[in-house]
């Protein structure tokens, strides 16, 4: 059964950078790409970005472009997630999450996402001066 | 910017059909999936590629699809459903993924 494990608590003061980490157990992310979701307390998801660890290819959302940045090591089956110049607003629970893309027909071709299947368990990030 | 609209809550007693709609312009192109989020719990996916369910999901939840707009649909519902429930796609761009703002299921 794969699991996504993160690290522990963070706490951050306001400018800093913080770093989380999401290690895969039981998934070597072949045809995979990892997410990143945060949730401020009391609010809705919001997508950070993605990552496809096997090739390193990152995209971002928007409004985190030049703050975050997402990084991988598949020889330890685990993906980063850094943000810097930390604000009280950055104060959330984050996740990293897998999503598949499943092919209909062997490993090439047409395919479809599976969504994001398997979540971590969070990492809290709280920013206080 | 590409937004999911979502109900913001849904109220139904138990035994009863909740269905919740998540709207976006560019669900005709792509996939939706729906997660369901208990208090201090890690989302969990409950519908894929938009109907369908992944194993373990009990089948009183499904997913439907017409045109802009997406449903999740609870049939018989039961206590343990009071949760949050969030669609999410990808965004027009065809890269991005998008959450939409989540529904709020309270079963009275």
């Amino acid at each position: 059964q794969v699991q996504l494990v993160q690290s522990g608590t963070e706490v951050k003061k306001p400018g800093a950078s913080v770093k989380v980490s999401c290690k895969s157990s039981g998934d070597t992310f072949t045809n995979s790409y990892v997410h990143w979701v945060r949730q401020a307390p009391g609010q809705g998801l919001e997508w950070m970005g993605l990552i496809d660890p096997t090739d390193d290819s990152r995209t971002y959302a928007q409004r985190l472009q030049g703050r975050v940045t997402m990084s991988s090591d598949t020889s330890t089956t685990t993906v980063y997630m850094e943000l810097s110049s930390l604000r009280s607003e950055d104060t959330a629970m984050y996740y990293c999450a897998r999503e598949r893309r499943i092919y209909y027909y062997g490993n090439t071709g047409a395919f479809y996402y599976s969504g994001m299947d398997v979540w971590g368990q969070g990492t809290t990030v709280t920013v206080s001066s | 910017s590409y937004e999911l609209t979502q109900p913001p809550s849904v109220s139904v007693s138990p035994g009863q059909t909740a269905r919740i709609t998540c709207s976006g312009d560019a669900l005709p192109r792509h996939n939706a999936h729906w997660y369901q989020q208990k208090p201090d719990q890690a989302p969990v996916l409950i519908i894929y590629k938009d109907t369908e369910r992944p194993s373990g999901i009990p089948e009183r939840f499904s997913g439907s699809s017409s045109g802009t707009t997406v449903t999740l649909t609870i049939n018989g519902v039961q206590a343990e459903d009071e949760a949050d429930y969030y669609c999410q796609s990808i965004h027009s761009s065809g890269i991005s993924r998008v959450f939409g703002s989540g529904t709020k299921v309270s079963v009275l």
